[in-house]
């Protein structure tokens, strides 16, 4: 079965500032990766996702993340955060279209003034 | 747009009353799901539907009950709610199957039970 892990549960970072999200993944199948945000009190919105092709995958906002199928690894990157960004992130993978889509615990982003 | 809709937004019970989640959804979705959000542990899917009168089970659905008699409803049941229960509920659409597509998530419900 598939699991994702975050390591990080809180993130602080000073605006302006780069930023990476770290995500890895147990599978042993071909995947497919997701990153959702959460902004306080609101419902989970998605900021991209690989599917195929090119492992480097932009997404909405600035963000972008890369597979790396060696490391397991889906790490989402921002080269300059802003207060705006501070919300939870989550990692999320699936198997095949139709198979469960599996969450990781998050990670909170706090961008400090 | 309205995408997806949860009732209600808040909702406290008491231990052993009945109540059902409302999920609705105008987008034409076949896929649906229910989960539910604790801290530290994410997300974590209940139960989900591939499309109308298809429902399954997720990873956590002891004491929770679902039906899909339309495209556009998933209406979520606690039976008899316990504490443990306590949580915030998201339900979400996607297009066909959700494991390559977007799933559009709505507000979630708070539900505490005391």
């Amino acid at each position: 079965a598939q699991s994702v892990t975050q390591l990080d549960s809180q993130v602080p970072v000073f605006e302006e500032a780069p930023v990476e999200l770290r995500c890895n993944y147990s599978s042993s199948v071909s995947v497919y990766l997701f990153w959702y945000v959460q902004y306080p009190n609101q419902g989970l919105q998605l900021l991209l996702k690989y599917l195929s092709g090119s492992t480097l995958v932009k997404g909405i906002n600035g963000f972008e993340a890369e597979f790396n199928k060696s490391q397991t690894s889906f790490h989402l990157r921002k080269p300059s955060v802003h207060i705006s960004d501070t919300a939870e992130y989550f990692c999320a993978v699936s198997v095949t279209s139709y198979d469960k889509v599996i969450f990781g615990p998050g990670t909170s982003l706090s961008v400090i003034p | 747009n309205a995408g997806v809709t949860q009732t209600p937004k808040f909702q406290v019970l008491k231990t052993g009353q009945s109540m059902t989640l409302q999920c609705a959804q105008d987008m034409n979705h076949e896929y649906m799901s229910w989960y539910r959000q604790d801290p530290g542990m994410g997300l974590r899917l209940i139960h989900y539907s591939v499309g109308a009168g298809i429902t399954d089970q997720g990873e956590v659905p002891n004491g929770y009950n679902v039906s899909r008699s339309t495209t556009e409803d998933f209406p979520l049941r606690l039976l008899s709610a316990a504490p443990s229960q306590t949580s915030v509920y998201f339900c979400a659409a996607s297009e066909k199957g959700a494991g390559n597509t977007e799933a559009f998530f709505g507000q979630g419900t708070r539900l505490t039970v005391v």
